[in-house]
């Protein structure tokens, strides 16, 4: 299983774009890059999910280069209801059978 | 996405008794999987539960400990057993299901023992 390194924490203002970057140098060919999102007492909720270059949802969009070592979430204009915790996951393909959590990265929005 | 229905929301158990969580999914799943997550901490998956079959757990994780049971296709339970205040963390289960929406969870159950 690919490890993936992200930020600890992250603080932004209302209104900017939010940026967050996961190192996943071991990614496999099959494996798929998973951002997910948790709100204090709530389990994880499914972003976005990518295979290579861009995807975009009406949330975020993940920027993947071609050597899909790293990603970036990307998040337009950020709200205080986007404070949260975000994983960055690989290996979450038709072929995985499981998740595995890395440390996450908590952005803080202030107003 | 599927909806995942999970209880207690929280309890407060003594130690050396035993708490069993439920979850229960609004569609047919495969597979299902328990995870444990400390307050502020990263999310440990505890089991993978397959209806018909023992579950598999991870490592650092026992039958005896977590057993789990899987009836259905739409429901799942984890019982935490003969707990200690070490055990006192957050429980949530989750299923997957195909297509690109990934895994949902559970709420979660915040189990404090004492």
């Amino acid at each position: 299983l690919a490890k993936t390194t992200q930020p600890i924490s992250m603080d932004s203002y209302e209104g900017q774009e939010v940026n967050i970057t996961c190192s996943h140098n071991n990614i496999a060919t099959n494996d798929y890059i998973t951002w997910y999102q948790q709100f204090p007492s709530q389990g994880p909720r499914f972003i976005i999910q990518g295979y290579k270059t861009k995807v975009t949802n009406e949330v975020a969009s993940l920027f993947i280069p071609a050597d899909r070592k790293s990603s970036t979430l990307s998040l337009p204009r950020v709200s205080l209801s986007d404070t949260a915790v975000y994983y960055c996951l690989v290996g979450d393909n038709p072929g995985a059978n499981n998740l595995f959590f890395g440390t996450g990265t908590r952005l803080t929005v202030i107003p | 996405s599927a909806v995942i229905s999970q209880k207690p929301s929280r309890d407060i158990c003594q130690r050396g008794t035993s708490l069993t969580i439920q979850c229960q999914v609004d569609s047919q799943v495969t597979m299902m999987f328990w995870y444990r997550q400390q307050p502020g901490q990263s999310l440990t998956l505890i089991a993978t539960a397959n209806q018909g079959s023992e579950a598999t757990y991870e490592s650092g994780f026992v039958i005896d400990k977590f057993p789990i049971s899987r009836p259905n296709l739409t429901f799942s339970t984890l019982t935490v057993s003969n707990m200690s205040p070490e055990d006192s963390s957050i429980y949530l289960c989750s299923s997957r299901e195909p297509g690109p929406y990934g895994y949902t969870f559970g709420s979660g159950t915040r189990l404090t023992v004492v």
